[in-house]
């Protein structure tokens, strides 16, 4: 089975702006999380889609938003970005086939955002 | 809130001798999985092991084992025969067993093997 894909790998925007990250999940997996990796803060968790719903949301303000396709496919928005939002945005697979209970996450390559 | 944590920013070893990373995590939960990733400088995160708290006997794939104290919230990783490919960020992770598909991480331990 191919991977988790995400596009594009690496994107440059200014201040102000507005970006949307796309990934496609391996085939049959239906949650999707993603997660943001900085120096400073580490790996934290952003979101989790299952079924085209928000399942879980992490500490991150409204500027972070997502969403999921019928085909299990996301993409998350960031509002407005500050010079603080450049980081390696992962995304991560499950299979999730009913409640989640503690399945292994299968991550992407990342999107590394960069903020100027 | 659980929270993770990796005492060994970084550590360095010479290939084919046998290190081990340090993880400790905090948590009230008495069911829950353990995960070791291994990030290499592609950024690429790779799962090496998982850890279910509920089983008893460590985990094992390959060269790559683990050493799981539930009382005493260690879960270390031990690498035998270390190669230059197993250069890399390593992460140890927690998950609850129910409720949030969420993976909290801790700091990481850079590894460097050495020819």
């Amino acid at each position: 089975k191919a991977g988790v894909t995400q596009t594009p790998r690496y994107l440059i925007k200014t201040r102000g702006q507005q970006v949307t990250l796309s990934c496609s999940p391996i085939s049959g997996h239906r949650s999707v999380s993603w997660y943001q990796q900085t120096p400073g803060q580490g790996l934290q968790f952003l979101f989790e889609y299952f079924s085209e719903t928000q399942r879980n949301k992490g500490n991150f303000p409204g500027r972070f938003s997502g969403r999921q396709f019928s085909n299990s496919r996301s993409e998350m928005n960031v509002s407005t970005l500050e010079l603080g939002d450049s980081a390696l945005y992962l995304c991560a697979s499950s299979e999730s086939g009913g409640p989640p209970r503690g399945e292994t996450q299968y991550f992407g390559p990342g999107t590394r955002l960069l903020v100027l | 809130a659980q929270t993770v944590t990796q005492s060994q920013p970084e550590m360095s070893v010479q290939e084919a001798e046998t290190v081990t990373l340090s993880c400790t995590y905090d948590t009230s939960e008495s069911n829950y999985y353990l995960f070791w990733y291994k990030q290499p400088p592609s950024r690429q995160m790779i799962l090496v092991i998982r850890q279910e708290a509920y089983k008893q006997q460590n985990a094992t794939e390959n060269r790559f084992s683990v050493n799981f104290q539930k009382a005493a919230k260690s879960f270390s990783l031990k690498i035998s025969d270390s190669q230059l490919g197993d250069t890399a960020m390593y992460f140890c992770a927690f998950m609850k067993h129910v409720g949030a598909q969420k993976l909290v991480f801790g700091q990481g331990t850079r590894l460097t093997i050495n020819p």
